[in-house]
């Protein structure tokens, strides 16, 4: 079955840029979204179909899917934007959705 | 408002039965693909199984194959997950979601808690 490989932790300062991975094998030929859950909530989606913003969903969120690697780049990152994020795609080769095991995102 | 509300879990000993139901408002439930996911607390999100809108299309993980059953209601607006076989790996909030557009899930429920101990 396909794998997603996040890292477990990601840290950035206010105001500065977080950029959080998501690999998979030939990634780049797959749609990704992209979600964010904080703790006690349900997730909800930040960026859909490798870049697609939903609507609101600030412009600092973006998202970008090319060969082995996606990416989500949350630009002057914000404390409110602490939260686990979990890459998401649909393997159509065996009906099957798939999870990365998600990020944890620390604002310092 | 799109409104998913799940309900019917619980505690229930190992080898036993649950059925869960997930209510949908605000939105034509027959139009979309349904999913459940599962989390363990503190743990990842993983994908459990998906219903196409007339029930002829269904997928299951591996891990809940044989064990779990997926249906819908489309009269009722309602989407269910009979989980038999229950094992102390099972535990974990089970949320809904709708599937729109490239298969992405805009909408979920709160979750539901399933604990699996005798």
């Amino acid at each position: 079955s396909y794998v997603l490989t996040q890292p477990p932790s990601v840290s950035v300062a206010p105001g500065k840029t977080a950029r959080i991975s998501c690999g998979g094998n030939n990634i780049g030929t797959y749609s990704v979204h992209w979600y964010q859950q904080k703790p006690g909530q349900a997730p909800m989606v930040v960026i859909f179909s490798d870049n697609g913003r939903p609507s609101g969903i600030p412009e600092r969120f973006s998202g970008s899917n090319s060969g082995n690697t996606a990416t989500l780049t949350i630009s002057g990152v914000e404390v409110g934007d602490e939260a686990d994020y979990y890459c998401h795609v649909w393997d159509s080769s065996g009906d099957q959705w798939v999870f990365g095991g998600g990020t944890t995102l620390t604002v310092l | 408002e799109v409104q998913l509300v799940e309900s019917g879990g619980g505690l229930v000993q190992p080898g036993g039965s649950l059925r869960l139901s997930c209510a949908a408002s605000g939105f034509t439930f027959s139009n979309y693909w349904m999913h459940w996911v599962r989390q363990v607390p503190g743990k990842g999100l993983m994908w459990v199984s998906h219903i196409s809108t007339t029930g002829s299309r269904i997928s299951y993980a591996d891990s809940v194959r044989g064990r779990f059953t997926i249906s819908r209601d489309n009269a009722k607006s309602t989407l269910y997950l009979q989980m038999n076989s229950l094992g102390a790996e099972d535990t974990a909030v089970y949320f809904c979601a709708r599937a729109y557009g490239d298969h992405h899930f805009d909408s979920w429920g709160q979750g539901i808690l399933v604990t699996v101990s005798s």
